[in-house]
């Protein structure tokens, strides 16, 4: 069975200091991909980042980055820099065949 | 104009009501989605649609009903709601091209209220 842990129900963080946001997984599958998303509290999923099984490299986007463990299965979320903006939950997907398999997320806050 | 499209974007519905919440999407993806999602228990799978003939049940399908009327259109329905349907639903759709899955693009998600 796939599966997606986020550990972290809340965290916090002071402005312009960094944070991760851990995520594991669980999958027999060689290839899957992984995914965070970004919720703000006026609710839409915002795309961040994507790594996929057979990137060498960690996956970066701006101040986003993906901490991708293969062998220990983690996929954790690196946020350089917080912005009050970042507040938001923080949710890990997994994309192993057709399905999204996601976390029960993380709940952000950027404290000034 | 959004990608993908929600309608309504909130709705109070009494118990025992059919309702129907649809999804419309302009970005050509062969994959769409209908998730949930429950404080403390993140986004869960209600059912996935690969193309217009193919229909399959996530984890949590019971008491609810989907048609995909065209590639760019599916639709959730709630053939009798009841109050613990209450959530916040989101309409997601991918792409499989290049013989990978791209990331799920969402709809704004629909807040459902069962009174």
């Amino acid at each position: 069975a796939q599966k997606i842990t986020q550990t972290q129900p809340g965290m916090f963080v002071q402005e312009k200091e960094a944070v991760t946001l851990d995520c594991t997984y669980d999958t027999s599958d060689p290839s899957y991909g992984l995914f965070w998303y970004k919720q703000p509290s006026s609710g839409e999923m915002i795309f961040l980042i994507y790594q996929g099984s057979y990137d060498q490299q960690n996956a970066t986007e701006g101040r986003y980055s993906l901490n991708f463990q293969k062998a220990r299965k983690s996929a954790n979320l690196v946020i350089s820099a917080s912005q009050l903006g970042d507040s938001a939950m923080y949710f890990c997907a997994m994309t192993p065949g057709n399905q999204f398999y996601f976390g029960t997320g993380t709940s952000l806050t950027v404290i000034p | 104009d959004a990608d993908v499209t929600q309608t309504p974007r909130n709705r109070i519905t009494k118990t025992g009501k059919r309702i129907m919440l649809e999804c419309s999407q302009t970005k050509g993806h062969d994959r769409m989605y209908w998730y949930r999602q429950d404080p403390g228990l993140g986004l869960r799978l209600i059912y996935y649609s690969f193309d217009v003939k193919d229909i399959n049940k996530g984890e949590i399908s019971d008491g609810y009903s989907v048609s995909r009327q065209a590639q760019a259109k599916f639709s959730l329905s709630l053939e009798s709601a009841i109050p613990n349907q209450t959530a916040l639903y989101f309409c997601a759709t991918s792409d499989s091209g290049r013989g990978s899955v791209t990331e799920a693009f969402f709809g704004q998600g629909t807040r459902l209220t069962v009174v």
